[in-house]
């Protein structure tokens, strides 16, 4: 089974500071996603990652920078957080296609709290 | 680009009795559709997805969903709920042009005893 793996379940940070989420998956899938998930939005995408050292804005990147230097790991950083940042964060990875569609497979989520 | 309507924020059904979670979307080609569960303070687990084939597919924990290209719809159904099926329920569209996905608000569901 592919298994995606967030670094913390629940954070709380404070305004300003420098957040990091990490996230990893072992299954040597190419791509990898984050999203933001917020009540009565569902998720929106904020960056993905086809391959190592490669990103893409989703709907929503401002405020939010991502890393990709190794294939099974794609971070997710707040240069300055602030409080409106404060949402679920979900990892999500796929296999890359062709032509077709491959479905993404999700970690637990991190819930930021920014005071 | 695609995008995905659920047009039921909360519903709530007895136990024991059926459900149908409503979905549409908007999207020019043939869609990739899926539907996601979300129990709470856990990720998204994928309950079925439908890519081409048959317009009924089977799902996980006893769900089923019916692509309807005329009505753009890709309702989810339940014939008889179950206490644990409570939580939040999203449809999403996949574009195969650049593995993107786009998820609808979402339905949570309430089931009563």
């Amino acid at each position: 089974d592919v298994k995606v793996t967030q670094s913390s379940r629940y954070l709380v940070k404070r305004t300003g500071e420098k957040v990091f989420l990490e996230c990893v998956q072992d299954m040597d899938h190419e791509n990898m996603f984050w999203y933001r998930q917020d009540p009565g939005l569902g998720l929106r995408l904020i960056y993905f990652s086809y391959d190592v050292k490669m990103k893409e804005k989703g709907d929503i990147p401002e405020g939010y920078s991502v890393s990709r230097e190794k294939k099974e790991r794609f971070s997710l950083i707040l240069e300055s957080a602030s409080t409106n940042q404060t949402s679920m964060y979900l990892c999500a990875s796929s296999l890359s296609s062709s032509g077709s569609y491959n479905e993404q497979f999700f970690g637990p989520g991190t819930r930021l709290t920014v005071l | 680009a695609q995008s995905v309507t659920q047009p039921d924020i909360h519903i709530t059904v007895s136990e024991g009795a059926s459900l149908e979670l409503r979905c549409n979307y908007s999207y020019g080609a043939t869609p990739y559709l899926f539907w996601y569960v979300q129990s709470p303070g856990q990720g998204l687990q994928l309950l079925l997805k439908y890519f081409s084939g048959d317009t009924l597919v089977q799902g996980i924990k006893g769900f089923e969903a019916e692509f309807k290209r005329s009505q753009s719809s890709f309702n989810l159904r339940k014939p008889s709920v179950h206490w644990s099926d409570a939580a939040e329920y999203f449809c999403a569209v996949g574009d195969d042009n650049n593995n993107d996905m786009r998820f609808g608000a979402g339905t949570r569901l309430t089931v009563k005893p």
